[in-house]
């Protein structure tokens, strides 16, 4: 069973700080998606990088796959109050329609 | 366009009442989840359905459990009898085969 650790668990951080957060997978991912919760809600996909060293960046967030395509990290930059959330990596099966989450990186970006 | 549609959204039960949660996926999209998120567990999947037929219940956690598709439109998932342990937030998710999973606000499950 393919296990998938985030890390920190969480975090607080000021309004204009960076940061980075990582997950790491027991076994190779099919592809990894990244998604953001919001408090109240459901999580809400931010990005998908399939190819071992890839980098995806979405405004502010730069999304980085390892070569071997076990890990990944997710760097904000300038992070502000709206980046609040939950942020969670998941791995797709080999057909692509069930997903495995990690436990999550709960992010507080205060003003 | 509306996203998953999930009914209640918020519900309080006694220990040992039936349950019931109710979900209407996104038009066309024929593939749908049910998920359960703790804060000890996190987010799990409990069962997947492909075209209206249960595909994997591997995550169901017992026989108190149960979910149905009679359509494409609509989906539930039944707890009977419930148990404080079963509180959580229930998500139902859709998608097209192969693409993104949306998913709906939740259905906060407080059993006491």
């Amino acid at each position: 069973t393919q296990l998938l650790e985030q890390s920190p668990q969480f975090l607080s951080i000021q309004e204009g700080e960076n940061l980075t957060v990582y997950c790491n997978s027991s076994s190779v991912f099919s592809s990894l998606q990244w998604y953001r919760q919001e408090p109240g809600e459901g999580p809400v996909l931010l990005v998908t990088v399939v190819t071992g060293g890839e980098v995806k960046k979405l405004k502010r967030l730069t999304f980085q796959f390892g070569d071997a395509r076990k890990d990944s990290s997710l760097h904000i930059t300038a992070a502000q109050p709206g980046d609040t959330g939950l942020y969670l990596c998941a791995d797709s099966n080999n057909a692509g329609n069930m997903l495995t989450f990690g436990g999550g990186t709960r992010l507080m970006v205060k003003p | 366009d509306a996203g998953v549609i999930q009914s209640p959204r918020h519900e309080v039960t006694e220990m040992g009442q039936e349950v019931t949660l109710r979900c209407k996926p996104i038009s066309g999209h024929n593939s749908l989840f049910w998920y359960r998120q703790t804060m000890m567990r996190g987010l799990e999947l409990l069962i997947y359905f492909n075209n209206n037929v249960p595909i994997d219940d591997s995550g169901m956690p017992e026989d108190r459990f149960s979910a149905k598709m009679p359509n494409a439109s609509f989906s539930t998932l039944k707890i009977q009898p419930s148990e404080p342990r079963d509180s959580a937030v229930y998500f139902c998710a859709s998608s097209e085969e192969r693409n993104t999973i949306y998913f709906g606000e939740g259905s906060w499950l407080t059993v006491v």
